[in-house]
């Protein structure tokens, strides 16, 4: 079956600490994989996709197909990054699988 | 572009009520979907089209909910009748079939419709 799972549904961390959200999957074939991210009240909008291999406001996050896991990572947390992030697959039918999603709360 | 556009912003109701939403996609996508947001279920995907074709509707709760895509520009989800549990954010979503030789299925989203019924 095809799911993506977000084991925390809130993740709290103080300004400059190191957070990494967790994202795994279950896919039989070749996903490709997103995080998206959701500040209060906005639309969902990109934060990253594996095959960019790219950097965003500090945002990293590496496919590992042997733990089938595509977690996000910034060293350092600013306030600004609190939000809801959404990691998710697709396969070759054009339709998205979300997470259910991780509140990321970054105390000053 | 303006990128995906939904109407109306913010939608209160009394239940019993039709309600419709609407959707234009950005110009030139391929795919358009439809998604619910809510605390207790997060992000669910209700029906998505393909060139105006529905393709998948099993995410439709029930037959109180119906969806159409009349052209490539337009696309409305209707609740008939409303009920309070369906209060939720309907977001509209569209991305590029890769066929037309785009590499992401990368969706874009709307700002969403925020449905109250009392």
């Amino acid at each position: 079956a095809q799911r993506v799972t977000q084991p925390e549904k809130l993740l709290s961390v103080f300004k400059g600490a190191p957070v990494e959200l967790k994202c795994n999957y279950s896919y039989s074939g070749s996903p490709e994989l997103f995080w998206y991210v959701q500040y209060s009240r906005q639309r969902l909008q990109l934060l990253l996709r594996h095959i960019s291999r790219e950097s965003i406001k500090g945002f990293t996050a590496d496919l590992n197909k042997g733990e089938t896991s595509f977690h996000l990572k910034k060293p350092f947390a600013q306030e600004e990054d609190s939000a809801m992030y959404y990691c998710a697959l697709t396969g070759n039918t054009g339709k998205l699988i979300f997470g259910q999603g991780t509140t990321l709360q970054v105390k000053p | 572009d303006a990128g995906v556009i939904q109407s109306p912003r913010h939608e209160v109701t009394e239940m019993g009520q039709e309600v419709t939403l609407r959707c234009k996609p950005i110009s030139g996508h391929d795919y358009l979907f439809w998604y619910r947001q809510t605390m207790m279920r997060g992000l669910e995907l209700l029906i998505y089209f393909n060139n105006n074709v529905p393709i998948d509707d099993s995410g439709m709760p029930e037959d109180r909910f119906s969806a159409k895509m009349p052209n490539a520009s337009f696309s409305t989800l209707k609740i008939q009748p409303s009920e309070p549990r369906d209060s939720a954010v309907y977001f509209c979503a569209s991305s590029f079939d890769l066929s037309t030789g785009r590499e992401s299925y990368e969706q874009y989203f709307g700002p969403g419709t925020r449905l109250t019924v009392t």
